[in-house]
């Protein structure tokens, strides 16, 4: 069963500490994508990549990192430096030119 | 830089009546569009793109280049249309999508 899978579903965080979402696809799809989700304000590109080990910012990369090792695979860390990460984040990925996004269901980051 | 506005955050319409979510952009080059759909406890999840001019659930949206618009419509509201919606621009340099804010549609009974 194809598809995209993040992880966890609901993560906590205390403040100071770094953490990281996990994101794997078997779709064989080429790019992924980091997105933002908060009230308002729609989703919000914080990384992408479109190739193994190459990733570009998006427009609210700081306090973010990624590492993009396997074509599978693209975790998001959540840095200390992150002012305010209670968020929820989706990732997505797609087949470069293909128009059109699979998403993930979602990692909810609440810190406490 | 691309920008997408969608200036209604919450539509609400009576089931049966005609819906119309508005979606503005602004982009130098030639845009392909999307809508995208999340219903509750649900993945987003790609409803239309403007390429294909298809209908989808009884949804079209049709591009405006010269109002730079790409509003979703559909005749007859059904409850099951309940969701959130957002319109998404794809660059031409890349594979990249920018959302705009997203509207919430209620279809109440």
């Amino acid at each position: 069963d194809g598809g995209i899978t993040q992880s966890p579903k609901y993560l906590f965080r205390k403040e100071g500490q770094n953490v990281t979402l996990s994101c794997e696809q078997n779709l064989n799809h080429d790019a992924m994508y980091w997105y933002r989700q908060d009230p308002g304000q729609g989703l919000r590109l914080i990384y992408y990549s479109q190739i193994v080990n190459d990733f570009q910012k998006g427009d609210i990369a700081e306090g973010y990192s990624v590492s993009r090792e396997k074509k599978e695979s693209f975790p998001l860390t959540v840095t200390s430096a992150q002012k305010n990460p209670t968020a929820f984040y989706l990732c997505a990925s797609s087949i470069i030119n293909n128009y059109g996004y699979t998403f993930g269901s979602g990692t909810r980051l609440t810190v406490v | 830089a691309q920008r997408v506005t969608q200036p209604e955050k919450l539509l609400s319409v009576f089931k049966g009546a005609p819906v119309e979510l508005k979606c503005n952009y602004s982009y130098s080059g030639s845009p392909e569009l999307f809508w995208y759909v999340q219903y509750s406890r649900q993945r987003l999840q790609l409803l239309l793109r403007h390429i294909s001019r298809e209908s989808i659930k009884g949804f079209t949206a049709d591009l405006n280049k010269g109002e730079t618009s790409f509003h979703l419509k559909k005749p007859f509201a059904q409850e099951e249309d309940s969701a959130m919606y957002y319109c998404a621009l794809e660059d031409n340099a890349g594979n990249m999508l920018t959302f705009g804010g997203g509207t919430r549609l209620m279809v109440k009974p």
